[in-house]
């Protein structure tokens, strides 16, 4: 079975601090991506970050990056410089060729405060 | 270049009604997915349509049936509603290629959907 989790339900950091949210997987597939989702109060999922598989480098968008670590199945996102914007809901994905469905974690609600 | 869109935003039913929820992808995307966030069981992969056929399923009773049009956008219905059903339903497009290894989904702002 294809699992992620989320271990942290709730996290909070503060104004221009960096704070990091971590997320483990499970599968059995050797080639898979993996992603970081953004759902503010709009509930719009919005797309953070994502990071091949096959990759080495981890992969980092402005003031986002992630550590991934393949062997420990563990995908971690790191926000620097936090911002009151960046308040949400982050969810940690993978899917993999075969079915292309994402397989979501539960979810880490982050708080920002000043 | 306009994201993926759906429409109702709200929609309120009752037990035992049908509802069509529908969506349109981004433009050159040819699958869209629809997953299910209900209150407590986090978000859930319902149906993946690509060039217009039904390509994988996840766990949820044959009620919920969708269907891809030649334009690329999509239904999602669901007959026999159950107060469980009471969810957000989310679609996402994406430009899936059997020959790459995997695809980014970019998600529609969802369809709140009551059931009273």
């Amino acid at each position: 079975a294809q699992t992620v989790t989320q271990s942290q339900p709730e996290m909070s950091v503060q104004e221009a601090e960096t704070v990091t949210l971590s997320c483990t997987y499970d599968t059995s597939e050797s080639d898979y991506y993996l992603f970081w989702y953004k759902q503010p109060p709009s509930r719009q999922m919005i797309l953070v970050i994502r990071q091949e598989a096959y990759k080495q480098q981890n992969a980092t968008e402005n003031r986002f990056s992630v550590n991934f670590q393949k062997a420990a199945k563990s995908f971690s996102l790191k926000i620097s410089d936090s911002q009151l914007g960046d308040a949400a809901m982050y969810f940690c994905a993978f899917n993999t060729g075969t079915a292309s469905k994402l397989t979501f974690g539960t979810g880490t609600r982050l708080q920002v405060t000043l | 270049e306009a994201g993926v869109t759906q429409s109702p935003t709200h929609l309120i039913k009752t037990r035992g009604q049908q509802v069509t929820l529908r969506c349109s992808p981004i433009s050159g995307h040819t699958s869209v997915y629809w997953y299910q966030q209900a209150l407590g069981l986090g978000l859930q992969f319902l149906l993946w349509y690509d060039e217009g056929e039904e390509r994988n399923r996840g766990n949820f009773p044959p009620r919920f049936s969708g269907r891809q049009f030649p334009n690329y956008s999509s239904e999602l219905n669901v007959n026999a509603l159950e107060l469980e059903d009471s969810a957000l339903y989310l679609c996402a497009s994406s430009l899936w290629v059997e020959t790459q290894s995997t695809d980014t989904q970019y998600f529609g702002p969802g369809t709140r959907l009551t059931v009273l």
